[in-house]
């Protein structure tokens, strides 16, 4: 079955600290994963996808076929970075999502 | 601002009523979606649509309708036979349907209240 897990309700880091959100997920066929982001008070927005392999306000994420995950990364934390994040692998028409991180980035 | 719109914001419904929430986008996008959100889940799909007058059901569509008439409009109804339907309800949109380097625009959401 597919499914996206993402094993953090809760990730609380200091502000300059490296942040990584994990995500796994189950699929069989190629992969097409996204990372969502949700800031307080604001929509639902794409933060980046494994497709076009870029770097958005500092986060990566690399696909691990091996490791069938897709973990985000960033290597100094800042404040602004507090938010809810979602990661989400496509499946013909739909979007699968994972349960949601919560993170905190600490003064 | 544009894009996609829901309405209401807030919305407070007796058992045994239906109830419709609005989606509007001004994207002139051919895909819409319905899912619902709740505490400690991530998004579920309901309904979605890649094309006027056509719909599929999503994983979790009993006690849900929809209709797509116009390009721009996908309400959801949330029936009486919906047995849980206190949630917080979000509308989506994608340029094109399948398209793998798509992404998907959401509206503010809507938080449905069963009283």
């Amino acid at each position: 079955a597919q499914r996206v897990t993402q094993p953090e309700k809760l990730l609380s880091v200091f502000k300059g600290a490296p942040v990584e959100l994990k995500c796994n997920y189950s699929y069989s066929g190629s992969p097409e994963l996204f990372w969502y982001v949700q800031y307080s008070r604001q929509r639902l927005q794409l933060l980046l996808r494994h497709i076009s392999r870029e770097s958005i306000k500092g986060f990566t994420a690399d696909l691990n076929k091996g490791e069938t995950s897709f973990h985000l990364k960033k290597p100094f934390a800042q404040e602004e970075d507090s938010a809810m994040y979602y990661c989400a692998l496509r499946s013909n028409y739909q979007l699968i999502w994972g349960a949601g991180t919560k993170l905190i980035i600490k003064p | 601002d544009g894009g996609i719109t829901q309405s209401p914001k807030y919305l407070f419904r007796k058992e045994g009523q239906n109830v419709t929430l609005s989606c509007e986008q001004n994207l002139n996008h051919d895909a819409m979606y319905w899912y619902r959100q709740d505490p400690g889940q991530g998004l579920r799909l309901i309904y979605y649509s890649q094309i006027v007058n056509d719909f599929q059901k999503g994983d979790i569509a009993e006690g849900y309708s929809v209709s797509r008439e116009k390009k721009e409009s996908f309400p959801l109804t949330v029936t009486s036979a919906q047995k849980n339907p206190t949630a917080f309800y979000l509308c989506a949109s994608s340029p094109i349907p399948g398209l793998a380097v798509n992404e998907q625009f959401f509206g503010p959401g809507t938080r449905l209240t069963v009283l």
